[in-house]
């Protein structure tokens, strides 16, 4: 049972290079969730997936599209990636969404792009 | 604008003696705290929760205290433990919403 699962862990892109982050989960979860962390700042959300088939805005989507691929998985891509976009992103997956619901993340996806 | 705030970004203790984590929020229409710590290169992981409805919640070493009128929640960790040197991250979320809004972070170090 691994959990929140991501790929790569580390990635370095050049300004206007396209990149997908992966995530997989095997909890059976329902909910998935992608989260940028900055220096002097908390998690923020950038998307999240109710359950398959449905997306929804976080916080922070702009610059970033994301795809429930099946229940399992749930990817984030930036189409042309920016210095701003520098960053570490976690995923993270609950029984269900909503204010009560446990998250479980993954390990992090450390992102620069110069 | 920040609405959950730890305002110590870092914290030291004796192994042994109590470590008190503090957070703020600004929203009034949160009804449900979370606490989750970070070790290096991993992911947060749940650590304890509280609703409004209660002003505290134990769970062994951990206990979360609420007080609604100040906006505050603080995290107590009796006794302290080297293990426990770790990031911890307050997060607050409103009943109506699918969002949680975390604070910054504060690092905690348990010196042996």
């Amino acid at each position: 049972n691994a959990g929140v699962t991501q790929t790569p862990k580390f990635q370095v892109l050049k300004t206007g290079q396209s990149m997908t982050l992966q995530c997989a989960q095997d909890m059976n979860h329902n909910s998935m969730y992608w989260y940028r962390q900055d220096p002097g700042m908390g998690l923020r959300l950038i998307y999240y997936s109710a359950s398959e088939g449905t997306t929804d805005k976080g916080e922070v989507p702009n610059g970033y599209n994301v795809s429930r691929l099946n229940k399992r998985e749930f990817s984030l891509r930036l189409e042309s990636a920016a210095p701003s976009q520098t960053s570490v992103y976690f995923c993270a997956s609950s029984d269900d969404v909503g204010p009560r619901e446990t998250q479980y993340f993954g390990p992090g996806t450390r992102l620069l792009v110069l | 604008d920040q609405q959950v705030k730890q305002n110590s970004p870092s914290l030291s203790v004796q192994e042994g003696r109590i470590s008190i984590l503090n957070c703020d929020y600004t929203n009034s229409m949160f009804d449900y705290f979370l606490w989750y710590k970070k070790y290096p290169a991993e992911g947060p992981t749940f650590l304890i929760s509280i609703s409004s409805i209660k002003d505290k919640n134990e769970d062994g070493r951990f206990t979360v205290f609420l007080n609604k009128s100040a906006k505050h929640l603080s995290l107590h960790i009796v006794p302290s433990q080297p293990g426990d040197s770790a990031v911890y991250f307050c997060a607050a979320s409103a009943g109506t919403g699918n969002q949680f809004y975390f604070g910054t972070g504060t690092s905690l170090t348990v010196i042996p």
